[in-house]
């Protein structure tokens, strides 16, 4: 299988603070893994791509100050969202190939509902 | 920049009938994929068509793409009520690339 879980599912924070998302691949190793953003009844947006040991590369419009990633290791990556505002409140979705199952297909973890007050 | 486009954008059928969804793209591609996503959950791959293909089944899915109309469709028969959720189409963004570009998504509900 290819499993991905992401931590936490939710969290309420409050605007200027700092909240960090964690993304695992749980029975498989990804080099790579993606992370979006999807606010309400609205479509995925592709943020960036979180590469092992390197730096990610983000989409056109995607501030990489403010949304920091980092992939230390072969089944984690991270998405800190630094000084949240409200703006920022939405549901962030990441993804991973098991490039052992298959080349295409992306396994998503079940997501994290971020709101800030 | 989005180039799937589903439509309809939401779909209200009863159980037992099909529902059909439709979505167009913009650019070439490898592939064509189709998800489905529960509220408020992540998405799970439903089935993927490569661009050398014009039909593929899966249980009671049914895909066809038309690359000359950049378009694909989803035909999901004798729906269920579980089938309730919203399905996204996703293609490669730029030949071979592992990045996906979301279409709109059409939400449908299957009414018991």
């Amino acid at each position: 299988g290819a499993v991905v879980s992401q931590h936490p599912s939710w969290v309420i924070c409050k605007s200027g603070t700092s909240v960090k998302i964690e993304c695992r691949s749980l029975d498989f190793q990804a080099t790579t893994m993606f992370w979006y953003r999807q606010f309400p009844k609205q479509s995925l947006m592709l943020m960036a791509t979180s590469n092992e040991g390197s730096k990610a590369t983000y989409e056109q419009g995607v501030e990489k100050d403010k949304f920091l990633i980092n992939h230390a290791s072969l089944t984690l990556s991270t998405l800190t969202v630094t000084s949240a505002h409200p703006e920022d409140s939405s549901f962030y979705i990441c993804s991973a190939p098991n490039r052992a199952l298959s080349p295409y297909e992306q396994y998503f973890g079940p997501g994290t509902r971020l709101t800030v007050t | 920049s989005q180039q799937g486009e589903e439509d309809p954008q939401a779909l209200s059928i009863q159980e037992g009938e099909n529902a059909t969804m439709n979505c167009s793209y913009k650019t070439s591609i490898n592939n064509l994929q189709w998800y489905r996503q529960n509220s408020g959950r992540g998405l799970v791959h439903l089935i993927l068509i490569r661009s050398n293909e014009r039909e593929k089944h899966s249980g009671r899915l049914r895909v066809t793409l038309d690359t000359s109309k950049k378009s694909s469709s989803l035909l999901i028969t004798a729906s269920r009520a579980a089938d309730t959720a919203s399905y996204f189409c996703a293609t490669d963004s730029q030949g071979g690339s592992e990045k996906l570009v979301f279409g709109k998504g059409t939400k449908l509900t299957v009414n018991p």
